[in-house]
């Protein structure tokens, strides 16, 4: 199906586990960002990409890894999962750089660290 | 830096009453301006943007927002509230510096009764 889909919707770790957050788009968009949304913060940007192998840090980058090698693909790695790393987490693209353009947002992620 | 500020993390209405949710940034460069809904569960999706030219700017579901440069303010309102329009509300600011990144206010959710 077209547009933007996450993956898992859902997911429970432990403390010190290593999670991959997955992020596919269809529009081939240049643009792709992951954010996390927790109570009373609004949604915090953790990186973002403008293009397969150009990454940069957002607000709250500390303890996420980003890769791009193609396009379409924007995993989001916590190399060792804290507690304080418990959120919703959404991707979301746009068309172009440097333009008030729409971000496309995904579902959303619910992820719970034990 | 950015900032977006959305007073009332909460607002209570009526059906059929007026919807007013307000939004005031801070911005270094004349902004871009968003608001987004989030129904539970969901993604974000875009209500309406400003970017240039006539300040009332019309969006989805009968939704508005005045941009209002001299008060730094882009408050949405809706005339009439439906129990459908029950939902979290982002206001949001882009700086327009070549990378079209997002500041999100901390959102205001919109409580809607009989």
């Amino acid at each position: 199906d077209a547009g933007i889909t996450q993956s898992p919707r859902y997911k429970i770790t432990e403390t010190g586990r290593q999670v991959t957050l997955m992020c596919h788009q269809t529009w081939s968009h240049s643009y792709m960002f992951w954010y996390r949304q927790d109570l009373g913060h609004g949604l915090r940007l953790i990186y973002y990409s403008a293009a397969a192998d150009i990454t940069d840090k957002g607000e709250v980058p500390d303890g996420y890894v980003v890769s791009r090698s193609k396009t379409e693909n924007f995993p989001l790695t916590l190399e060792s999962a804290t507690r304080s790393q418990t959120s919703v987490y959404f991707c979301a693209s746009s068309a172009l750089a440097g333009d008030p353009d729409t971000q496309y947002f995904g579902p959303g992620t619910r992820l719970t660290v034990l | 830096a950015q900032s977006v500020t959305q007073l009332g993390s909460h607002v209570s209405v009526s059906e059929g009453a007026l919807v007013l949710l307000r939004c005031n940034y801070s911005s270094s460069v004349p902004p871009y301006l968003f608001w987004y809904v989030q129904y539970p569960n969901q993604g974000l999706q875009l209500l309406l943007k400003y970017t240039t030219g006539a300040t009332l700017v019309k969006g989805i579901n009968g939704f508005e927002a005045e941009f209002k440069k001299s008060e730094t303010s882009f408050h949405l309102t809706k005339p009439s509230a439906h129990m459908s329009d029950a939902a979290e509300y982002f206001c949001a600011v882009s700086d327009r510096r070549g990378y079209s990144t997002l500041t999100f206010g901390k959102g205001t959710m919109l409580l809607v009764s009989p």
